[in-house]
């Protein structure tokens, strides 16, 4: 069955260090790969989707790669700040009125 | 121009009663989905949904649990005979054509069973 990974560690980082976070899936061939970003009590907001035939995708502090050899996709976030604490989500998906299904998510927790 | 709107943000609910979550998908979205979310866990995903049509509910228990995206107004979540276990947020995200890419999401309902 498909499987999609992600750390379920939290990540703990200095403020202005890049923070790396990575989102395994395995049994599953996505046409692209979305990360969002969910804060406590709240929703999911999108950030960034970067597609199969993509190899990296940029917005302004935000990186994402996406290998499908792999079948990995690190999202990066430069010159981190305490408020990038949050929880990142990964979904790959595919097109065709494909549910959209998410990794459990990274905690990630950036300290001044 | 509105997000998506969920109501009610809390709901209590006494076990043997029903919830009835509701979903108004932002304007032009005909695609919802709804994923149900534990504490400290991911969001689980349970149906997705078209304009009157059911398009995948994989993720929904065989029982006691219902959704319909009706022709006018919203998507309703129903569950009936609730349980302490169904204590969860409830969140939907709407997409304007299910071709893939952003899905918007509503702020969740919070559903607690006493």
């Amino acid at each position: 069955s498909q499987k999609i990974e992600q750390n379920s560690e939290a990540l703990n980082i200095q403020e202005g260090k890049t923070a790396t976070l990575t989102c395994n899936y395995t049994n599953y061939s996505p046409a692209y790969l979305q990360w969002y970003r969910q804060d406590p009590g709240r929703g999911p907001v999108f950030l960034l989707l970067i597609r199969e035939n993509e190899k990296e995708k940029r917005k302004e502090r935000l990186k994402v790669t996406f290998d499908t050899t792999l079948k990995q996709s690190l999202f990066h976030i430069t010159a981190s700040q305490p408020a990038d604490s949050a929880t990142y989500l990964c979904a790959p998906g595919n097109t065709g009125f494909q549910k959209l299904v998410f990794g459990t998510g990274t905690r990630l927790l950036v300290s001044p | 121009n509105a997000g998506v709107m969920q109501n009610p943000r809390h709901l209590v609910r006494r076990r043997g009663q029903e919830a009835r979550l509701r979903c108004s998908p932002m304007k032009g979205h005909s695609h919802v989905y709804w994923y149900r979310q534990l504490p400290e866990e991911g969001l689980k995903f349970m149906v997705y949904l078209q304009k009157e049509n059911i398009i995948d509910e994989s993720g929904m228990p065989k029982e006691r649990f219902s959704a319909e995206f009706p022709k006018e107004g919203p998507s309703i979540l129903r569950i009936q005979q609730v349980v302490r276990g169904d204590s969860a947020a409830y969140f939907c995200a709407s997409s304007p054509n299910g071709q893939g890419g952003e899905a918007f999401f509503g702020q969740g309902t919070r559903l607690t069973v006493v």
